[in-house]
């Protein structure tokens, strides 16, 4: 079993949209979660970055992580056919345990 | 200010042969990751490297290798290719070991 499960998709919603995309992991270590995103043929981008248990928003994006849950999401409103990419999951423990774990990704296509 | 380069952006080899890739961090930056992203695995982590000190090592067999120089920038060997090893190479660097990593647009690898 993968320390970090994600859906692989893929996952067409219209336009305009709310979009909920899913991770569990099962390290308790993990203290750190982040969003990437994922153009074709381009390198990850960060979009969110949470520390422990919370929300986060910025913009039409919201990251929340359940931490006794060992679940996170990240929810975009409004969807644009430009969110059209994959957005890959991934966390981190403290000093000493910090290499990333990603999920494998969720594929997301906007339908204008 | 500039992004994280890499070289070559594409590169085609047969089996049994090597390949050196080049990372260049985001000026300032002194860590250095390599991930290895394929459909069926995801984004993997390979090696990170700070201040030319391999720091942590993912479960890649020894064929997989890398060295950072002074200028932080890095390299990654893969010797004795295999179909396997087919896949998008990512470099990601960070101002420490703790810090957002930014991604590279990456070296797609096709071993024949």
């Amino acid at each position: 079993q993968k320390e970090v499960e994600q859906d692989p998709g893929p996952l067409s919603v219209p336009e305009g949209a709310i979009v909920s995309l899913n991770c569990t992991y099962s390290n308790s270590a993990f203290q750190y979660f982040m969003w990437y995103r994922q153009y074709s043929r381009k390198g990850p981008e960060l979009l969110m970055y949470t520390y422990s248990s919370g929300n986060k928003e910025d913009g039409r994006f919201t990251a929340q992580v359940d931490k006794s849950s060992k679940y996170i999401s990240l929810f975009i409103r409004d969807s644009q056919p430009s969110d059209s990419a994959t957005y890959l999951c991934a966390m981190r423990g403290n000093f000493g345990n910090e290499k990333l774990t990603f999920g494998t990704g969720t594929r997301l296509t906007i339908i204008p | 200010k500039a992004g994280v380069t890499q070289t070559p952006r594409y590169l085609i080899k047969t089996r049994g042969q090597q390949v050196t890739l080049s990372c260049s961090p985001i000026s300032g930056h002194r860590s250095v990751s390599w991930y290895q992203q394929t459909p069926g695995q995801g984004l993997q982590f390979l090696f990170e490297y700070f201040s030319e000190t391999q720091r942590n090592k993912g479960n890649f067999p020894g064929r997989f290798s890398g060295r950072q120089f002074s200028n932080s920038r890095s390299e990654m060997n893969v010797s004795t290719l295999e179909l396997g090893d087919s896949a998008l190479y990512l470099c990601a660097s960070s101002l420490g070991p703790t810090d957002t990593q930014y991604f590279g647009p990456g070296t797609r690898l096709t071993v024949l």
